[in-house]
């Protein structure tokens, strides 16, 4: 069975760059978060998705942070403009309904130069 | 004071040794407890769920205390391939949950 899938799982992108992250959750699950560690800060979430609705977006840094979930199957998270301080691995996971188990795909490591 | 103290470790033990280790949570009405094994440069991946009877898989077993607020792992006749970070996850309500930093484990042949 396929697990959550991330694109690109690495990106380099100069200072005031756009970036767009995407992620397919897993077929049959209807929650999606979308994570970001660091060293510093281990895991955070920055916003939680339920049915495609957005549940709770109060860990987005800014508003330079934007997520979007058009249809159960695809999301995107997009950081415009980028900083160096953006530079993390940023995760999606998904977890079926009646679930709080969360599974993660790969990452995506982002360096903003 | 963080939701979820671990201690990072590391741990570093030889090939078929026990290991253990806790972690502690702040919010007592905290419903669902996890473990979950992140390796280097990888992401996070379900290991166990933390029942309040405690549970075992194999060579782990996790034991949750809810008087005291925490959750421990034991992992026995460790192998080369144990060696990761090992996250202690808390669900304190609904959706969410809480990482702790994660403790580190090598084992050594």
């Amino acid at each position: 069975d396929a697990g959550v899938i991330q694109s690109p799982r690495h990106e380099v992108t100069e200072m005031g760059q756009e970036v767009t992250l995407r992620c397919k959750p897993i077929s049959g699950h209807n929650s999606l978060f979308w994570y970001r560690q660091t060293m510093m800060r281990g895991l955070e979430l920055l916003i939680y998705f339920n049915n495609n609705v957005p549940i709770d977006d109060s860990g987005m840094p800014e508003d330079r942070f934007s997520a979007k979930m058009p249809n159960a199957s695809f999301s995107t998270l997009k950081i415009q403009p980028s900083e160096p301080r953006d530079s993390a691995v940023y995760f999606c996971a998904s977890s079926p309904p009646g679930s709080n188990e969360q599974f993660f795909g790969p990452g995506t490591r982002l360096t903003v130069l | 004071r963080k939701e979820v103290e671990q201690d990072p470790g590391p741990f570093n033990v030889p090939e078929g040794a026990t290991v253990a280790f806790n972690c502690t949570y702040s919010n007592s009405a905290s419903q669902s407890f996890f473990w979950y094994r992140q390796d280097c440069r990888k992401e996070p991946k379900l290991l166990m769920s933390v029942y309040s009877s405690g549970n075992e898989d194999g060579r782990f077993t996790a034991q949750l205390n809810r008087a005291s607020q925490y959750i421990s792992l034991l992992i026995r006749d460790s192998k080369l391939s144990d060696s990761a970070t090992y996250l202690c996850v808390v669900n304190p309500f609904g959706y969410k949950l809480s990482f702790g930093a994660g403790t580190t484990v090598t084992v050594r042949a």
